[in-house]
């Protein structure tokens, strides 16, 4: 059984760019979400998705905006970077009907310079 | 709204000692309620979960959970610490019913003490 993935590792960007992540989620999940972690915070709930359509979204702006694949696999884009943005980047994925249980994958280091 | 506290952001205890890490939560409805334990540099591992089955939960590496409707809490405790147990730990609560978002408190960092 293979892991929620999560490329690449680290990244670093200036302020103003537009960046991608992307996510693998583990074998035979079908539902992805998105957490935000500041440094030395608890993650933040961007949003999640479920059959390639968004199903929820946190309290974040319209420029961070998201897709899912036929495969499940997922990708968080953030357009017009701001020095805050730099975190940590995490994404889960579940099961349909358990959602609540989520597995992590180890996450996307973002530097905005 | 759903809300998690951790009380005490670091805590040192000698190894071999009890562990515990404190988490108050509030809802509306019944909660769904995890730990999670995160390693430096690394993602999340879950450590063990509460969804209204036993209120006494364990989970891995040795740890427990009791879930205390009347206190609002969900306390994780480890009998005999070690020094592997180093990390940081995040209690969350699921908003049940609909998209299982996890809300998390700030986390706290445990320091194990030779």
């Amino acid at each position: 059984e293979t892991g929620v993935t999560q490329s690449p590792t680290h990244l670093i960007k200036t302020r103003g760019q537009q960046v991608t992540l992307r996510c693998s989620s583990q074998s035979g999940h079908n539902t992805v979400s998105w957490y935000q972690q500041a440094l030395g915070q608890g993650p933040q709930f961007i949003f999640q998705y479920y059959r390639e359509e968004e199903n929820g979204r946190g309290n974040f702006p319209p420029r961070f905006s998201g897709l899912q694949f036929p495969n499940y696999s997922s990708e968080l884009n953030v357009n017009a970077l701001e020095l805050d943005d730099s975190a940590l980047y995490l994404c889960a994925s579940s099961l349909e009907g358990f959602s609540y249980e989520q597995y992590f994958g180890p996450g996307t280091r973002l530097t905005v310079t | 709204a759903q809300s998690v506290t951790q009380l005490g952001s670091h805590v040192s205890v000698s190894e071999g000692a009890l562990v515990l890490l404190r988490c108050n939560y509030s809802s509306s409805v019944p909660p769904y309620l995890f730990w999670y334990v995160q390693y430096p540099n690394q993602g999340l591992q879950l450590l063990l979960k509460y969804t209204s089955a036993a209120t006494l939960v364990k989970g891995i590496n040795g740890f427990e959970a009791e879930f205390k409707k009347s206190e609002t809490s969900f306390h994780l405790t480890k009998p005999s610490a070690h020094m592997s147990d180093a990390a940081e730990y995040f209690c969350a609560v699921s908003v049940t019913g609909n998209t299982g978002k996890l809300i998390f408190g700030q986390g706290t960092t445990l320091q194990v003490k030779p």
